[in-house]
């Protein structure tokens, strides 16, 4: 089971780049890396998924180093609506659903 | 509108009553989830279920029960076996098993609370 490690949280004023490092030492070679974000009161909302070196889309970049133990989410120029907990996710869909477990996650709080 | 429907949002029950919640998806699906999150928690797997008919235990399945017999339907039942039942319960579906390529989509919770 791929446990993951993340920072409990992280503060950042509005406009600056967030980076929130993900730590996922016994990764396995079929597991993909995946994050979400969720609001209080709310269900995740997936942000952005990779298996190796960079990925990026219309809010976020994913960096994989090439021994793919640790992850890094890019979050550029936030605002005060990226306030909320961002999740880690280290699985494949191969076998079962066992490592679909999301840790505490992250608390970004974004400030003016 | 395409998504994942739960209901009710809040939902209040006497210690020792069986309760259901219900989860709907119109995304034509394969996989349903079922997560249950405790304040300042993450989310823990109770039960998941990759086609009809056919469902497995999460890592906290015990005390709950679920059904599938429609693919567009997988409702979760807290039986009072469930010690510590009061959560914020959340559905998810995805295209195939989630993990590599096939992303959850979530919805938007019931809060269960049991006195």
């Amino acid at each position: 089971l791929a446990k993951t490690t993340q920072p409990i949280s992280m503060d950042s004023y509005e406009g600056q780049e967030v980076n929130i490092t993900c730590s996922h030492n016994n990764i396995a070679t079929n597991d993909y890396i995946t994050w979400y974000q969720q609001f209080p009161s709310q269900g995740p909302r997936f942000i952005i998924q990779g298996y190796k070196t960079k990925v990026t889309n219309e809010v976020a970049s994913l960096f994989i180093p090439a021994d793919r133990k640790s992850s890094t989410l890019s979050l550029p120029r936030v605002s005060l609506s990226d306030t909320a907990v961002y999740y880690c996710l280290v699985g494949s869909n191969t076998g079962t659903a066992s490592k679909l477990t999301f840790g505490t996650g992250t608390r970004l709080q974004v400030t003016l | 509108d395409g998504g994942i429907t739960q209901s009710p949002k809040y939902l209040f029950r006497k210690e020792g009553q069986n309760v259901t919640l219900s989860c709907e998806q119109n995304l034509n699906h394969d996989a349903m989830y079922w997560y249950r999150q405790d304040p300042g928690q993450g989310l823990r797997l109770i039960y998941y279920s990759q086609i009809v008919n056919d469902f497995q235990k999460g890592d906290i399945a015990e005390g709950y029960s679920v059904s599938r017999e429609k693919k567009e339907s997988f409702p979760l039942t807290v039986t009072s076996a469930q010690k510590n039942p009061t959560a914020f319960y959340l559905c998810a579906s995805s295209v195939g098993l989630a993990g590599a390529s096939y992303e959850q989509y979530f919805g938007p919770g019931t809060r269960l609370t049991v006195t």
